[in-house]
Order: structure tokens, then sequence, then C-alpha cells
């Protein structure tokens, strides 16, 4: 599956917005982008997921160039519950999700 | 939450002893994990399986084996633990989404420390 790249640490402030940017220069046709987060102590849980342009949900959105070589996480007016780890992972179409690479993911700080 | 459990929770136990860590699921969903996570690391993929009896290796598989006999059950055992396999040892368990991708969903971990 395709290796991912993200920053390994991002700090914000409550109510900004907080954007995450993700590479994977060597996606598939097929890969799908997903993004995770995770609190300590817990398994990690899913955000959102796209394969092209935007998608947005309740929680975040998730941009997608044309070329598919990297995305971008935003979260919106982030509070300090936001404060947690975010995996960025490619691949997952159909059968081929056995690889499910995570990475070392990006820890996000809030501050008051 | 997805009906996934994860026993022990927790586990203290000497080098050289065998261990298995136990992940069942009541999703029926066909492809299930065994990750490990340090500081420092992330998460590491260790074994994983695409159905009965059919599993495979991931990044970090040296000193484990796994096994799934049942479709909710996927066991994983370190034979001779080391004190290198200290760590929280998480499970899941995705399915496909035929023509789109499709989530996993994770175990609440067990934390495993081999003295």
């Amino acid at each position: 599956l395709a290796k991912t790249t993200q920053p390994i640490s991002m700090d914000s402030y409550e109510g900004q917005e907080v954007n995450i940017t993700c590479s994977h220069n060597n996606i598939a046709t097929n890969d799908y982008i997903t993004w995770y987060q995770q609190f300590p102590s817990q398994g990690p849980r899913f955000i959102i997921q796209g394969y092209k342009t935007k998608v947005t949900n309740e929680v975040a959105s998730l941009f997608i160039p044309a070329d598919r070589k990297s995305s971008t996480l935003s979260l919106p007016r982030v509070s300090l519950s936001d404060t947690a780890v975010y995996y960025c992972l490619v691949g997952g179409y159909g059968g081929s999700q056995g690889n499910l690479i995570f990475g070392k993911g990006t820890k996000l700080s809030v501050k008051p | 939450d997805a009906g996934i459990t994860q026993s022990p929770r927790h586990k203290v136990t000497e080098t050289g002893t065998p261990v298995t860590l136990r992940c069942h699921q009541t999703e029926n969903h066909r492809y299930m994990y065994w990750y490990r996570q340090d500081p420092g690391h992330g998460l590491r993929l260790i074994h994983y399986s695409y159905g009965v009896k059919d599993t495979d290796k991931g990044e970090v598989s040296d000193g484990y084996s796994v096994s799934r006999s049942k479709t909710e059950d996927f066991l994983l055992t370190l034979e001779s633990a080391t004190s290198s396999q200290t760590s929280v040892y998480f499970c899941a368990i995705s399915e496909p989404g035929g023509g789109s991708g499709s989530e996993a969903f994770f175990g609440q971990g067990t934390r495993l420390t081999v003295v």
C-alpha cells in the first residue's frame, strides 16, 4: 500500500481551524484515503474517508486535489477535546485491505 | 460501537513464557488485524487475517504467530515473550466495502508487560 507522510505534531488554539496535510505520492488508482483519530489509552476511530475532491461530515472535511498525491484533513473550530493523534491511511478498496499501515500520525495539541 | 472484545485487558508475564491474546468480534467482518503501539512508533501492524485460516504477516511479525479457526476469533501468540514485546496491543476488524473503501473498528487494547 502507498506510504504516507504527515507532520509529527501540530499546535493550535481553541476555536481555530486546523488543517493537517498528508502526502501519498504513490497512491494507487483504487486506493481510498482514510483518516483516523486516536485518544490516549483508546483504539483509533474513523473520522472521514474520500476518493477525490471534497468530502464533509459532521466532524471534519477532507480535501483531495485532482492528482490525489496529497490530502488535507480540516477540523473546524477545534476544542480541547480534539487533542489527539490523527492518522492518514491510503488503501482499503474492496478486498485489498490487508496491509492497513498506520504510520506515526500527527499529534495535535489544542490549547486554551 | 462495533462488537470487538479483547482479552485480557491487562497482563503481566515473565520473560520466556508463552502468551496468547484473544480478539473476539460479533460483526462477522472478514478482516481482522493485530497491532502493537509503542511510544514514538505509532501503530504497527503485526499480522492480519482475511478469512478463516487465512493470515498474513504485517510490518513487525517476528516473534508473533496468529490463528483464526473461526470468523469471530483471532488469536495472537507470543511463543516466548521478551521484554521488547511489552506494549499495548490493539485488535481491529473491517469488511470490504464492495465498490468503496471501508473503515476499521478497533478494540480497547491489551496492555502487556513482560518482566
